[in-house]
């Protein structure tokens, strides 16, 4: 089984700053790794994903994540926070043979002038 | 190519009534998953269905819930007797066969009241 921790449920940054959103997994096989972002009143948008290969994977809006298998996470960076990048942001995993997707409870950021 | 498809956006049901919510998948895409996002959590897997046969239903509530996947038309999650609890977001996502993401539709809000 695979399951999915977001540590904070809310993130707050000033406008310019690193965003930074952690996500740690627990998967007995090698994971597939997701994030999402959802916009309110809106559906799930793939940020990047990680299935095999390199481990620093880089995704829309200038966001990146690394695969860190000794760690077992998978945290969310952006080097420079614009506002139109408060929004839901889901961490999810599933396994390399399987379909079902496990989110974690998601992150709330909020980006401040 | 049209992205996943779902309506109605908004739905009110009182309860003791039905509730149909309906998932067009991307075209070329012969997977579908239902997902329910409950209000400060994430999303959590109800079903997966492939056209004409339902292949995981491990998510879905054992009584009320049903969905289909026919050889024509969409996908239709169905909630009988709908109860204040079923209040939530309904999520549709689709893949292709083989794929290793999900893409999602902006959802069906359900509320019971």
């Amino acid at each position: 089984a695979q399951s999915v921790t977001q540590l904070g449920s809310h993130v707050s940054v000033s406008e310019g700053a690193l965003v930074l959103l952690r996500c740690n997994y627990s998967s007995s096989v090698p994971p597939y790794l997701f994030w999402y972002v959802q916009y309110p009143n809106q559906g799930l948008q793939l940020l990047l994903k990680y299935t095999t290969g390199a481990t620093l994977v880089k995704g829309i809006n200038g966001f990146e994540a690394e695969f860190k298998k000794s760690e077992t996470s998978f945290h969310l960076t952006k080097p420079s926070a614009h506002m139109s990048d408060a929004a839901e942001y889901f961490c999810a995993v599933r396994s390399n043979s399987g379909y079902a997707l496990n989110f974690g409870k998601g992150t709330s950021l909020l980006v401040t002038p | 190519n049209a992205g996943v498809m779902q309506n109605p956006r908004h739905l009110v049901r009182r309860r003791g009534q039905e509730a149909r919510l309906r998932c067009s998948p991307m075209k070329g895409h012969s997977h579908v998953y239902w997902y329910r996002q409950l209000p400060e959590e994430g999303l959590k897997f109800m079903v997966y269905l492939q056209k004409e046969n339902i292949i995981d239903e491990s998510g879905m509530p054992k009584e009320r819930f049903s969905a289909e996947f026919p050889k024509e038309g969409p996908s239709i999650l169905r909630i009988q007797q709908v109860v204040r609890g079923d209040s939530a977001a309904y999520f549709c996502a689709s893949s292709p066969p083989r794929g290793t993401e999900a893409f999602f539709g902006q959802g069906t809000r359900l509320t019971v009241v």
